[in-house]
């Protein structure tokens, strides 16, 4: 079985800080590794995702992610947070083989302080 | 190019009616998925369609059907509502089997309240 743990509820950093949502996952393979972003009474956006090569994942927005097989993370980070980037982040795996489908960690709320 | 849509918006009912969700997904994608975003629960997989076959379902009692059409939209069906069957319903489509790794892109849900 897969999933995936998002250890925070919460995220409170200040505008022009940088910022990190963690995420670590559980797969019996090797992971496709997602990172979606929800607005308030919105469906969710895509950010990014790795599925192989480098372990640096640039996306949407100036978001980037970090694919560490030793830790199994996929922590996703910015070098300076806006106010606009307040929203619900989700991480979500899926593993390789099969009809497998994707698995979302239960979300990381992001609160950017002007 | 339009993205996935999802019909209605919002919709009420009380508990043992049935309930009924649509949803179209991007042209030229042939999987759908549904989800179930409760409060404080996350996204819960529901069911997976693809080329008019069901290739996947989530751990929902059997109340929670669905088919997919001929051009590829989608319904799902939620028999004997129970108030916690309240939550956002959403949907997503990618281009299907061939592309596993795809992101999925989302509408902007169903939010079915029962009464």
């Amino acid at each position: 079985a897969q999933s995936v743990a998002q250890p925070e509820d919460q995220v409170n950093v200040a505008e022009g800080n940088p910022l990190t949502v963690k995420c670590t996952y559980s797969v019996s393979g090797n992971p496709y590794l997602f990172w979606y972003v929800q607005y308030p009474n919105r469906g969710l956006q895509f950010l990014l995702k790795y599925i192989t090569g480098d372990n640096l994942v640039k996306g949407s927005y100036g978001f980037e992610a970090e694919f560490n097989k030793s830790q199994t993370s996929f922590h996703l980070k910015k070098p300076s947070a806006l106010v606009s980037d307040s929203a619900l982040y989700f991480c979500a795996v899926r593993d390789r083989v099969g009809y497998s489908t994707l698995t979302f960690g239960k979300g990381t709320m992001l609160l950017v302080s002007p | 190019e339009a993205g996935v849509t999802q019909s209605p918006t919002h919709l009420i009912k009380t508990r043992g009616q049935q309930a009924t969700l649509r949803c179209s997904p991007i042209s030229g994608h042939t999987s759908v998925y549904w989800y179930q975003q409760a409060l404080g629960l996350g996204l819960q997989f529901l069911l997976w369609y693809d080329e008019g076959e069901e290739r996947n379902r989530g751990n929902f009692p059997p109340r929670f059907s669905g088919r997919q059409f001929p051009n590829y939209s989608s319904e799902l069906n939620v028999n004997a509502l129970e108030l916690e069957d309240s939550a956002l319903y959403l949907c997503a489509s990618s281009p299907g089997l061939a592309v596993p790794y795809n992101e999925q892109f989302f509408g902007p849900g169903t939010r079915l309240t029962v009464l």
